[in-house]
């Protein structure tokens, strides 16, 4: 009964460098979304992908970051050239579906740290 | 707008008493809302929903009440026990898909 399965919880960058952090979403789910979290602060809305596709990417950054949930395989956030300013924790979230009474169900995140 | 804070409010109760966490919501196009918990280095774990057809919401030992008229949402947690303790967050959903989280609340259980 594996839920939303995140790696690395935890991942340590130099400036300059990227970052890939994986979701694998609960199993049925087909719909997978990606949240930031600052220290005491709500998550904030990335990106919401279905396989192959990316259905709204309003949240996500132009520059350096982008993501995909290929046909196999989990989705990847991908951050290319890290800043200090990357650091936080990341979220994934799936869901079976969309609207009303198909809640996500969040992973434990990636807690990304820029030197 | 979304709700920012860089210091969440604390609700303190005692083990056994019934907590009360209020939200107040942003935008009247949302029609689904949801509570979260979060405990200290977690993701959110899903506490229960409602639509906006609903004023209130009952689950195991817990009831989300909804007041539209006013956009406020709250959670009420009947003997709140220490395993309640956690950061509590309203999210709704005004833009189809992505949930809008609110800036969350901190609840501290006294043994």
């Amino acid at each position: 009964n594996a839920g939303v399965m995140q790696n690395p919880r935890h991942l340590v960058r130099r400036r300059g460098q990227e970052a890939r952090l994986r979701c694998s979403p609960m199993k049925g789910h087909s719909h997978v979304y990606w949240y930031r979290q600052l220290p005491e602060e709500g998550l904030k809305f990335m990106v919401y992908l279905q396989k192959e596709n990316i259905i709204d990417e309003s949240g996500m950054p132009k520059e350096r970051f982008s993501a995909e949930f290929p046909k196999e395989g989990p989705s990847i956030l991908r951050i290319q050239q890290v800043v200090r300013g990357d650091s936080a924790a990341y979220f994934c979230a799936s869901s079976s579906g969309t609207g009303v009474n198909q809640p996500q169900h969040f992973g434990d995140g990636t807690r990304l740290s820029i030197l | 707008g979304e709700s920012v804070g860089l210091h969440l409010p604390t609700l303190s109760v005692q083990e056994g008493d019934n907590s009360i966490i209020n939200c107040a919501y942003s935008n009247s196009a949302s029609d689904y809302f949801i509570w979260y918990k979060q405990e200290s280095g977690k993701g959110p774990q899903f506490i229960i929903d409602i639509r906006s057809n609903m004023d209130k919401r009952q689950g195991q030992r817990v009831t989300v009440l909804l007041n539209k008229t006013v956009k406020h949402l709250s959670l009420q947690i009947a003997a709140t026990q220490p395993g309640d303790s956690a950061v509590y967050f309203c999210a709704e959903n005004p833009y189809g898909n992505k949930l809008v989280f609110g800036a969350g609340t901190i609840l501290r259980v006294k043994s």
